[in-house]
């Protein structure tokens, strides 16, 4: 029983390089969502999807994409990496139906030198 | 927007002691309100949630209380254990899809 799995785990960059973070379900969930968090910031929703092609912005969307072919994957990608994107990022997922719980991955730590 | 404030920041408590959180929210259509304990190094986990239309939620140690009114909600853990020192999120939502906007976290130590 997998659930929600991202990859990697941990990842350095340097400012400017690319990368895509990697969010997978298996439970079929129609809404998945990818927050980071920082140290007293709690977590900020970044982008979000209701369901396979359809997104949209959450509270910190600036530098980072999203995308959602598929049901089960929800990749976020940064196009030029910024000290300030330095954070460990969270993919969460949940049913569609009223108020289910969102089941969160184990996350990626991710440093931008 | 919604704004979610998260109080206190650290809690430290004996072991067996009672451990209060409170969390207040500025949305009104509010009505969405999760609990969540993140041990070190590891993801969030859902422990409690309550729905608008509840006054109060128990499940074992845990309850979860909401003052509509006020706009505010408190996490409440009786006879607490070692095991229970983690960080602990409260969150708001008032949309069908749960775009949650979480407090900023409160530090529960519990010492034996």
């Amino acid at each position: 029983n997998a659930g929600v799995t991202q990859t990697p785990k941990f990842q350095v960059l340097k400012t400017g390089q690319s990368m895509t973070l990697q969010c997978a379900q298996d439970m079929n969930h129609e809404y998945m969502s990818w927050y980071r968090q920082d140290p007293g910031m709690g977590l900020r929703l970044i982008h979000y999807s209701v369901g396979a092609g359809i997104t949209d912005q959450g509270e910190v969307p600036n530098g980072y994409n999203v995308s959602r072919s598929t049901t089960e994957d929800f990749p976020l990608r940064l196009l030029s990496a910024a000290p300030s994107q330095t954070s460990v990022y969270f993919c969460a997922s949940s049913s569609a139906d009223s108020n289910q719980p969102q089941h969160f991955g184990d996350g990626t730590r991710l440093s931008i030198l | 927007g919604e704004n979610v404030e998260q109080h206190p920041s650290t809690l430290s408590v004996q072991e067996g002691d009672s451990a209060v959180i409170k969390c207040t929210y500025s949305d009104s259509a509010s009505n969405y309100f999760p609990w969540y304990k993140q041990e070190l190094g590891k993801r969030p986990q859902l422990i409690i949630d309550i729905r608008s239309n509840v006054g109060e939620k128990k499940d074992q140690r845990i309850a979860v209380t909401l003052n509509k009114t006020a706009k505010h909600f408190s996490l409440h853990i009786t006879e607490t254990q070692p095991e229970d020192s983690a960080v602990y999120f409260c969150a708001a939502s008032n949309t069908g899809f749960q775009k949650l906007v979480f407090g900023t976290g409160t530090r529960l130590l519990v010492s034996p």
